[in-house]
């Protein structure tokens, strides 16, 4: 299957300090990437949905200014969460869709990457 | 919008069938996604279905109505490392996909 990579898995930082997260597909092309939240023993919630040359779209409730998404290419996009505050520590995930035709039907499935769990002090 | 429910928590036993079930509402249909989730890990793929019936994939088959809104996915011959978490995931009209609250299953011995 498609293989997304993500890092750093973990990063702990100062309140006040910015972090860079970094998601790569690795074998394919992705013109959209998802980015995810996930706190402990909830779901993923959707933050924004990441455009290769234009700019991410966000969902209600996501400060745009204060996670701020960069598609430059087609095999990456990055989450930078600004001013970090302890309220953001969670796990962040990103999300890339591949077309695959199935025995049935074709389908737009997520690869993920392997998360980055942000402890913000 | 968009709305998804599936149980809490489940237990099982080793080697037994269990079948997590999901219901959903929503205004738009491209797919219905089950993913697993261990613990601390992101979620991998486990199946996919857009038209109505049953799709079968080894130990896995994951069931779906549209017109009922409702999906299940049935795990046979269960395994201790089956404990995990399942999510029920829906892409809507859009390009979105969105996650339930994910199903906690527990398989004893």
């Amino acid at each position: 299957g498609a293989v997304v990579s993500q890092h750093p898995s973990w990063v702990i930082c100062k309140s006040g300090t910015s972090v860079k997260i970094e998601c790569r597909s690795l074998d394919f092309q992705a013109t959209t990437m998802f980015w995810y939240r996930q706190f402990p023993k909830q779901s993923l919630m959707l933050m924004a949905t990441s455009n290769e040359g234009s700019k991410a779209t966000y969902e209600q409730g996501v400060e745009k200014d204060k996670f701020l998404i960069n598609h430059a290419s087609l095999t990456l996009s990055t989450l930078t969460v600004t001013s970090a505050h302890p309220e953001d520590s969670s796990f962040y995930i990103c999300s890339a869709s591949l077309r695959d035709q199935g025995a049935r039907a074709v389908s737009e499935k997520l690869f993920f990457g392997s998360g980055t769990q942000l402890s913000v002090l | 919008g968009q709305n998804i429910d599936q149980p809490t928590e489940m237990t099982a036993t080793e080697g037994a069938i269990v079948q997590i079930n999901c219901t959903y509402q929503t205004s738009g249909f491209n797919g219905l996604f089950w993913y697993q989730q261990h613990a601390g890990e992101a979620p991998t793929f486990l199946s996919y279905n857009v038209l109505d019936g049953l799709e079968e994939k080894g130990r896995f088959s994951s069931f779906l109505s549209r017109s009922k809104g409702y999906s299940y996915l049935l795990l046979k011959e269960l395994q201790m490392k089956d404990s995990a978490s399942y999510l029920c995931a829906l892409r809507g009209g859009g390009f979105k996909t969105i996650f339930g609250a994910g199903t906690r299953l527990f398989v004893k011995a």
